[in-house]
């Protein structure tokens, strides 16, 4: 079963930052936070990941809170092609594959 | 980030038949590979894990001599999907971990 919870829909308008929260309050202290999107018809990418600091790369920033338990993925300027369902999973590293919950599906709207 | 390639994209078969599914790490050796089926508007479900020069570890639920997966290369794993049904019709995904998991772009099996 999967360790998160996530809202099954969100609007955003383009331009603006999309903030898609995600609980994980049975997070473990070496499990890691990652973030993945799927375009409709296309394999999951991946966006980024984290385990207790916050993380920025070229797509998003992670922002987890001091406890764990929760996180938000953040888009800073959301554009129509980040229409997709988001997915926040918490795994190991290493070769433990990735368990997907529903997701939350962002509709970035012009 | 790594490459994960599928091949084919798209196949469409007859009931009863067979239909093999590769996947390739192009820009990195992968020891364990995944596979995923996705049915329409449902999440990712893990349907086995492939290692190299070993047996595959198959998710409770799945019938492993109705799947069979072969991963004969550091860089290759194949799922053969047999005696293929109208309800095995779906997409399946393939991924491999380098520091990160990455995912192949999909293969979708429709069964006629």
């Amino acid at each position: 079963d999967a360790k998160t919870t996530q809202p099954p829909s969100m609007d955003c308008a383009e331009g603006r930052a999309a903030n898609l929260p995600c609980n994980h309050s049975t997070i473990s202290g070496n499990e890691y936070v990652y973030w993945y999107r799927q375009i409709h018809s296309q394999g999951p990418q991946y966006i980024i990941h984290g385990l207790k600091n916050n993380e920025t790369n070229e797509m998003a920033s992670l922002i987890i809170t001091e406890d764990r338990k929760s996180s938000t993925l953040i888009l800073p300027h959301a554009t129509l092609r980040d229409t997709a369902v988001y997915y926040c999973i918490v795994s190991f590293s290493g070769n433990t594959p990735l368990v997907f919950g529903k997701g939350t599906r962002l509709s970035v709207i012009a | 980030g790594a490459v994960v390639s599928q091949h084919p994209s798209w196949v469409i078969c007859k009931s009863g038949t067979s239909v093999k599914i590769e996947c390739r790490s192009l820009d990195f050796q992968a020891t364990t590979m995944f596979w995923y089926r996705q049915f329409p508007k449902q999440s990712l479900m893990l349907m086995a894990t492939s290692n190299e020069g070993s047996k595959a570890t198959y998710e409770q639920g799945v019938e492993k001599d109705k799947f069979l997966i072969n991963h004969a290369s550091l860089t290759l794993s194949t799922l053969t999907v047999t005696s293929a049904h109208p309800e095995d019709s779906s997409f399946y995904i393939c991924s491999a971990r380098q520091y990160e998991q990455y995912f192949g772009p999909g293969t979708r099996l429709t069964v006629t």
